[in-house]
């Protein structure tokens, strides 16, 4: 069964860091998604991203937050320097290129650390 | 706006017991509801959906829920738990726009007892 990717698995960096979370969606799917979920709390959407664009982001996904389709497979998310709040777990999602209530398949998350 | 409720932070039942995990929502239109597990280090497991159609979903293993318009809910399922379904278990509402994106509830722990 076709499933969403996301390397590395688990980063650490240095605040005021640079990093870049990869996800490789599900080939057929057209909708991307980055989510984040800081320990024990809830999962909170970030940014939507279709047709090579953004479709919505949130407040959070503010100036130092970047999204790239690079190629025909890779969807990536830029933090461009990191705050130790940043520290979370992000979650890349895709969707197929049905109706709006199609599922959303999740990757298994990267957990990023910030020091 | 669409906003998820999950009322009970942690859910405690013993093995082989019936398990309710519950869920209201709030959305303008149709709404469409997902529950998704999440085990310990682990991404975000897909359970079950409503879209449209019959108000009881069944989903994966063993789970199943229950849509009610009219108090506006979402009740997850299971007929008999099991050790290995301990877990955190979210609903969340998708939204009916191009974006599509998914408001989550805060997650509610599951733990079965032996």
């Amino acid at each position: 069964e076709p499933e969403v990717t996301q390397t590395p698995s688990h980063q650490v960096t240095q605040m005021g860091q640079e990093v870049i979370l990869r996800c490789v969606p599900i080939s057929n799917h057209l909708y991307f998604y980055w989510y984040r979920q800081i320990l024990g709390q809830k999962v909170e959407f970030l940014v939507s991203f279709y047709n090579n664009e953004i479709s919505e982001k949130s407040e959070i996904f503010d100036d130092q937050f970047s999204v790239e389709r690079p190629d025909g497979s890779n969807f990536t998310l830029k933090i461009r320097s990191t705050k130790l709040e940043d520290s979370a777990m992000y979650f890349c999602a895709s969707r197929t290129p049905g109706g709006p209530p199609d599922t959303q398949y999740f990757g298994p998350g990267t957990r990023l650390t910030v020091l | 706006a669409q906003s998820v409720a999950q009322p009970e932070d942690q859910v405690n039942v013993a093995e082989g017991n019936p398990l309710t995990v519950k869920c209201t929502y709030s959305v303008s239109g149709n709404p469409y509801l997902f529950w998704y597990v999440q085990y310990p280090n682990r991404g975000l497991q897909f359970l079950l959906k409503y879209i449209t159609g019959d108000n009881l979903v069944k989903g994966s293993y063993g789970f199943e829920a229950e849509f009610n318009k009219s108090q506006t809910s979402f009740h997850l399922k299971k007929p008999s738990a099991l050790v290995s379904d301990s877990a955190l278990y979210f609903c969340a509402v998708g939204a009916n726009t191009n974006a599509g994106k998914s408001t989550f509830g805060d997650g509610t722990t599951l733990t079965v007892k032996p």
